[in-house]
């Protein structure tokens, strides 16, 4: 699987968008980009995941450059709840994989949403 | 329902005791995933059940062992558990074919002395 590259920690005001960058230069064609979030004590949550265009749900959005070698997770309107480690995984499809979904965790960017 | 549910949330044991941990989903999902996660650590994949069958196994030691009694229930069994073990056990499921998204429990917290 390619490996990411992700800020260790970022910051950001309450009502303000945060931007999570991540690096993944050796991304093959087939390969998507996963989003997760991971809050204190908490089991891992999905966010969002894409391939080659733009996504948007009613957590974030993700920005994936033309060139697919980097992505933005995008919360629109950060709140202290969102105050967890982001998790930026890059991986093939199922059927490439077989037999489940195999995430491999990088060590993620720890963003903090302050008052 | 999108609740992946883990027992115990807290466990102690010794290095000699025999235990269990167990993960329950009713989303009908048919692959199943044991994860292991350090403090301050990401969380790391231990074992994938598909179809009820093993189907990944990343080296983990013998003294962890899973079990997939059917496609709603995962079991950890744990015996002769060393202090290093110690650890959050994360539990998640997804739908085969097509299915993307991991849907992860709370965890339990295992402290072994």
């Amino acid at each position: 699987d390619a490996k990411t590259t992700q800020p260790t920690s970022m910051d950001c005001a309450e009502g303000r968008a945060a931007n999570l960058p991540c690096n993944h230069s050796t991304i093959s064609g087939n390969e998507y980009v996963y989003w997760y979030r991971q809050i204190h004590s908490q089991g891992p949550q999905y966010i969002i995941h894409g391939l080659k265009n733009n996504e948007t749900n009613e957590m974030a959005s993700l920005i994936i450059t033309e060139d697919r070698k980097s992505s933005t997770l995008i919360l629109p309107h950060a709140t202290l709840r969102d105050t967890a480690v982001y998790y930026c995984i890059v991986r093939p499809p199922w059927v490439v994989t077989g037999g489940g979904n195999k995430l491999t965790f990088g060590t993620g960017t720890q963003l903090k949403v302050e008052l | 329902d999108t609740e992946v549910t883990q027992t115990p949330k807290h466990l102690v044991m010794g290095m000699t005791n025999k235990k269990s941990l167990k993960c329950e989903q009713h989303m009908g999902h048919r692959a199943m995933y044991w994860y292991k996660q350090k403090a301050k650590k990401p969380p790391e994949l231990m074992f994938v059940y598909s179809y009820e069958k093993l189907s990944i196994n990343e080296s983990v030691p013998s003294r962890f062992s899973p079990e997939c009694p059917n496609s709603s229930l995962l079991n950890l069994h744990l015996h002769a558990l060393q202090p290093e073990d110690s650890a959050l056990y994360l539990c998640a499921s997804s739908q085969e074919a097509g299915g993307e998204t991991q849907y992860f429990g709370p965890g339990t917290r295992l402290l072994v002395l």
